[in-house]
């Protein structure tokens, strides 16, 4: 299933580094578009939606480019913290109505 | 509130035994989703329900059947497991459309089927 692509990583920065994460999706009728954290051995939490102005919650930048059917995330002077799995999530439309599909999610690890 | 919660933490199952996963939330969530998430594949949905009493089939459906008998519990069962249902089971809810609110997790069943 290739509805919603994520490099798999794993993305390995020092503490400070500025790291981007894309997401690329295959229905163009998709309205909806989240990422979400997984923290090793851990359930997935909302860190933040995407809007199509793009939006920022702290050291975090979500942007949509719906011409390319991509997202991305920018997370900005990186925390030991941060290290976790990011996960984008589309909505799509399927025979019962509409779906959030996953992606397998992109690893980050920060270290010091 | 506790979220939502998940029973048991942690099974083993031997191949065509029967088990049932109990979730339970107190956000009084009209929607409640069942997910496995086996590694390199992400997150896929197994069945889902969107209030007291209805259920509807997700991308994998089979294997599996589910209940929503009160509005705050959803069951999955597995009536013969399978080791191909050896996975890490989530629970999630979310307050309206499935699409466009943000869905609560919890901590997840980690199942082993031998």
């Amino acid at each position: 299933r290739k509805e919603v692509e994520q490099d798999p990583g794993p993305f390995n920065v020092p503490e400070g580094a500025t790291v981007a994460f894309n997401c690329t999706y295959s229905n163009s009728a998709s309205q909806s578009f989240f990422w979400y954290r997984q923290d090793c051995r851990k359930e997935p939490k909302l860190l933040m939606s995407v809007y199509s102005s793009g939006n920022e919650d702290g050291r975090f930048t979500a942007q949509l480019n719906r011409a390319s059917q991509y997202i991305s995330l920018l997370i900005r002077d990186s925390k030991l913290s941060d290290s976790a799995t990011y996960l984008c999530v589309v909505n799509i439309m399927d025979q019962a109505g509409t779906a959030l599909i996953f992606g397998k999610g992109t690893t980050l690890s920060v270290s010091s | 509130n506790a979220g939502v919660t998940q029973t048991p933490k942690f099974r083993v199952l031997k191949t065509g035994q029967s088990m049932t996963l109990l979730c339970a939330q107190d956000m009084n969530h009209e929607y409640m989703y069942w997910y496995r998430q086996d590694p390199g594949m992400g997150l896929r949905l197994i069945h889902y329900s969107v209030g007291e009493g209805t259920t509807a089939k997700g991308e994998v459906p089979d294997g599996y059947n589910v209940s929503r008998l009160k509005k705050q519990n959803f069951l999955l069962g597995l009536e013969s497991a399978a080791p191909s249902q050896t996975s890490v089971y989530f629970c999630a809810s979310s307050y309206g459309d499935r699409d466009s609110y943000e869905q609560y997790f919890g901590p997840g069943t980690r199942l082993t089927v031998t």
